[in-house]
């Protein structure tokens, strides 16, 4: 199994639909992230968790929302899904420090 | 924030080339990364490299984190390396990963 899964991989919504992306990770680590990709850019950081009790917001956090469950779960959500969310979206987990990041194989979201 | 940048922004190689891949950063970073994003959007991680040298098969990495700089060569090309290579780092003084904009690398048969 992947150290990183989210689900799903592909996801086509309507305008205004509520979605949530899910993430889970068997690292152990304790740090997990959301970010987010458009085409032909990097990627950018939209919330970031340190702990299940920690919650922060990242550079582009506007129209998302995140919900930490479980120290290996982290769930991004779009209250009402809009066009220019239309991204390749990005989980990671670090275990702090001078340890590297583990990313997800990605959720490809398109909003029409 | 700290600063990244990523030169060239693509590159064209012909199979069997060697090619440099160079990462200027603009603070101290306690973790330095290089990814390649394949064609299926995936995010491979190649290194782990805040400082020194390391090697994996036809690629390898230098750090040298006091001139704040990093570079990736990869040595006889293939087809398989075509895709996006983005360094990322965390800077001393932060706590989350910042990537730069990428260098598109495509080799041709």
């Amino acid at each position: 199994d992947a150290d990183v899964t989210q689900t799903p991989r592909n996801r086509i919504t309507k305008t205004g639909k509520r979605i949530m992306l899910e993430c889970s990770q068997t690292k152990g680590h304790d740090r997990m992230y959301w970010y987010r990709q458009d085409p032909g850019l990097g990627l950018r950081l939209i919330y970031y968790s340190f702990d299940v009790k920690d919650i922060n917001k990242g550079e582009i956090s506007d129209g998302y929302s995140v919900s930490r469950q479980a120290q290996a779960k982290f769930s991004l959500s779009l209250e009402s899904a809009i066009p220019n969310q239309t991204a390749l979206y990005f989980c990671a987990t670090s275990g702090g420090g001078t340890y590297g990041y583990t990313f997800g194989s990605g959720t490809r979201l398109t909003v029409v | 924030g700290i600063q990244v940048e990523q030169s060239p922004p693509d590159l064209i190689l012909q199979e069997g080339a060697n090619s440099t891949l160079r990462c200027n950063f603009s603070d101290s970073v306690n973790n330095l990364q290089w990814f390649h994003q394949n064609p299926w959007g995936q995010l491979i991680n190649l290194f782990y490299i805040p400082s020194g040298t390391k090697q994996n098969g036809r690629l390898s990495a230098t750090t040298v984190a006091t001139e704040r700089y990093s570079l990736l060569y990869i040595s006889s090309s293939q087809t398989t390396d075509s895709g996006v290579y983005f360094c990322a780092v965390v800077g001393a003084a932060g706590n989350k990963l910042t990537f730069g904009g990428g260098t598109r690398v495509l080799v041709k048969p």
